[in-house]
């Protein structure tokens, strides 16, 4: 069974960056395409990006494009997202969350999903 | 990009109620690629229905999706407390992932 365990509260001020980490345990990181995705306080879901099997590298919506690095440790099975350039409107939970392929089939649902990390952007 | 859109906004019912949640694609989404999640106040989503109709793994089968091209319907066929939460569709095209606003089930 697949656990994701992801780094504690940030608090940054605006144009730093942050660099949040996601643990899985259970499975090997090399076994599952892991995806970011945020919610603003009373806001909803924002799918940021993460790894297509399919095309072979990570996808980044075109809103976070130039400004968010998602990247993975296979060694000790981490993945990271670090978004730059921060300011007050990205003060929100972000969470890690995987998808599978099985069989050759690229599995398009998130499950299961990190705990998730409160990012607070204040000056 | 394809736009989801859910109604209504919030539902307002009693225990044992059936509630019935819509969601709405702005173009044809692959059943294949429409999920539902459901979450709690201070909780991470949890998946509930993937491939727009089967149940994720300890879902109760009170927890049904239907729905194909445009239009998807999440229904709870009767509402027991811990039921009450916001629920989130999702879909997948164009190497693209996006999210439906949600729809609130709170206590009437």
């Amino acid at each position: 069974q697949v656990q994701l365990v992801q780094s504690g509260a940030e608090v940054k001020k605006p144009g730093a960056s942050v660099k949040v980490s996601c643990k899985v345990s259970g499975y090997t990181l090399t076994e599952l395409s892991m995806h970011w995705v945020r919610q603003a306080p009373g806001k909803g879901l924002e799918w940021m990006g993460g790894f297509d099997p399919e095309d072979g590298e990570t996808i980044y919506a075109q809103k976070f494009q130039g400004r968010v690095t998602m990247t993975e440790d296979t060694s000790t099975d981490t993945a990271y997202m670090e978004l730059s350039s921060l300011r007050s409107e990205d003060t929100a939970v972000y969470y890690c969350a995987t998808t599978v392929t099985i069989f050759g089939v690229v599995i398009r649902w998130f499950d299961p999903w990190g705990q998730g990390t409160l990012v607070t952007v204040s000056s | 990009e394809i736009v989801l859109t859910q109604s209504p906004g919030t539902l307002s019912l009693s225990p044992g109620e059936r509630a019935t949640l819509s969601c709405r694609a702005s173009q044809s989404v692959s059943s294949s690629y429409l999920a539902w999640y459901q979450q709690k106040p201070g909780q991470a989503p949890r998946l509930l229905i993937y491939g727009a109709s089967s149940r994720a793994t300890g879902i109760p089968d009170r927890f049904s999706g239907s729905g194909s091209g445009t239009d998807f319907t999440l229904t709870i066929s009767r509402l027991e407390p811990e039921d009450f939460a916001v629920y989130y569709c999702q879909q997948y095209g164009s190497s693209r992932f996006t999210f439906g606003p949600g729809t609130k089930v709170d206590i009437k």
